[in-house]
């Protein structure tokens, strides 16, 4: 099974301030990895996928890079809505499919 | 626009049954590979099951297989999910779970979910 490993777990920002969150897997998932948003008493919303492409609707704002182990969600400039849980997710070495453990980007 | 609606959902006694149901509408259901994804309450998502199209292929979660069963009608564009000898851990909201692109065209990528149902093991 690929371990994802989410950091931070916790990130306290100001609206306007950029969010970088990291996901590094304990095996190469090549470039397929996803991202997602998650706000409460909600479904996940699917955000990013194979590692870079913005899904139907996503604002600009919001871009993913990486390959290989490692993988960065990137919020360029936070809007109120953009505070939320965020997970990673790989679909190369499945079955199983497995997330990242969840960050937590909090108003500070 | 695609929607995917669960229910089935409830409190059950440990060791009992409870049979999921997604309904899905808004797209052509019988060519999508579905997924089943549960999130404990406060705790991160765990992936639980999959189907393919035609329900001819289905992989399961370690922690639910032998237990659950996941299918699918296509006739009436509905997913389930039959789940045995709950415990606790089983706790959680089910989501129902598609994947973006007919036939798995971009692998499983999940594009759409539904609201999810509460599953609560408890005595």
């Amino acid at each position: 099974e690929n371990v994802l490993t989410q950091s931070p777990a916790t990130l306290s920002l100001s609206p306007g301030e950029r969010a970088t969150i990291s996901c590094r897997a304990s095996q190469s998932v090549d470039i397929y990895m996803a991202w997602f948003q998650q706000k409460p008493g909600q479904a996940p919303r699917l955000l990013i996928y194979d590692a870079s492409n913005r899904a139907t609707g996503i604002p600009a704002r919001f871009s993913g890079s990486g390959s290989g182990t490692d993988f960065t969600l990137t919020i360029s400039s936070l809007e109120p809505e953009d505070f939320a849980v965020y997970y990673c997710q790989e679909r190369k070495n499945w079955p199983p499919l497995t997330f990242g453990g969840g960050t937590k980007v909090e108003m500070k | 626009e695609v929607q995917l609606v669960e229910s089935g959902g409830g409190l059950v006694q440990p060791g009992g049954s409870l049979r999921l149901s997604c309904a899905a509408s808004g797209f052509t259901f019988s060519t999508f590979w579905m997924h089943w994804v549960r999130q404990a309450p406060g705790k991160g998502l765990l992936w639980v099951s999959h189907i393919k199209s035609d329900g001819s292929v289905k992989f399961y979660a370690d922690s639910v297989k032998g237990r659950f069963t996941t299918s699918r009608d296509n006739a009436k564009n509905t997913l389930y999910l039959e789940m045995n000898s709950l415990t606790a851990e089983d706790t959680a909201v089910y989501y129902c779970v598609r994947e973006m692109g007919a036939d798995h065209r971009y692998g499983a990528v999940f594009d759409y979910w539904g609201l999810g149902t509460l599953v609560t093991v408890s005595s």
